[in-house]
């Protein structure tokens, strides 16, 4: 069965600093992979999806990659800010049902000032 | 355009009760979602719905749970004979038709059940 592993369980960076978190997968190529990001008490807000066809995607200061040998996606936020600090999730289509999406169990970053 | 809506934000229920959870799909879509997300851990797929369709239930608990979303009104999660450990909190999400694939959802607020 296909498995997503993020980095870490948490990740604590300074102000300014470059955050990047890592998702992993196995067992499969998906089609395309997402990025969420949940506030506590809150729904998960989608951020970025990137194609299985598309190396990096980029949007205000955020810039996801998709490495698809790998079997890897990097999240980065650059000039981190301490309102970036949330739950970021990884997610991606199961092969069996594109409307059947996966998460990770997440990275807490922690951005402080 | 107001987002997908859930209610009750909050649920207390004792032990062998039924549990009924609301969710109001974004307008204009029909596609529904739900996920279940226990204490420091991922979101868990239930089924998906569209309108009086059960497209895929795989993550759904065999016993005890059930999902429709009618041709009119918001979809709903039943759980019956609640029991502790499905104390959690429940998302719903929706997607809007699209041509064979879909892809972005987006999430309500989560519903909290908690059972005594």
């Amino acid at each position: 069965s296909q498995k997503i592993e993020q980095n870490s369980e948490a990740l604590n960076i300074q102000e300014g600093k470059t955050a990047t978190l890592t998702c992993n997968y196995t067992n499969y190529s998906p089609a395309y992979l997402q990025w969420y990001r949940q506030d506590p008490g809150r729904g998960p807000v989608f951020l970025l999806l990137i194609r299985e066809n598309e190396k990096e995607k980029r949007k205000e200061r955020l810039k996801v990659t998709f490495d698809t040998t790998l079997k890897q996606s990097l999240f980065h936020i650059t000039a981190s800010q301490p309102a970036d600090s949330a739950t970021y999730l990884c997610a991606l289509p199961t092969p069996s049902s594109a409307s059947k999406i996966i998460f990770g169990s997440g990275t807490r970053l922690s951005i402080r000032p | 355009n107001a987002g997908v809506m859930q209610n009750p934000r909050h649920l207390v229920r004792r032990r062998g009760q039924e549990a009924r959870l609301r969710c109001s799909p974004m307008k204009g879509h029909s596609h529904v979602y739900w996920y279940r997300q226990l204490p420091e851990e991922g979101l868990k797929f239930m089924v998906y719905l569209q309108k009086e369709n059960i497209i895929d239930e795989s993550g759904m608990p065999k016993e005890r749970f059930s999902a429709e979303f009618p041709k009119e009104g918001p979809s709903i999660l039943r759980i019956q004979q609640v029991v502790r450990g499905d104390s959690a909190a429940y998302f719903c999400a929706s997607s809007p038709p699209a041509r064979g694939r879909q892809e972005t959802q987006y999430f309500g607020p989560g519903t909290r059940l908690l059972v005594l």
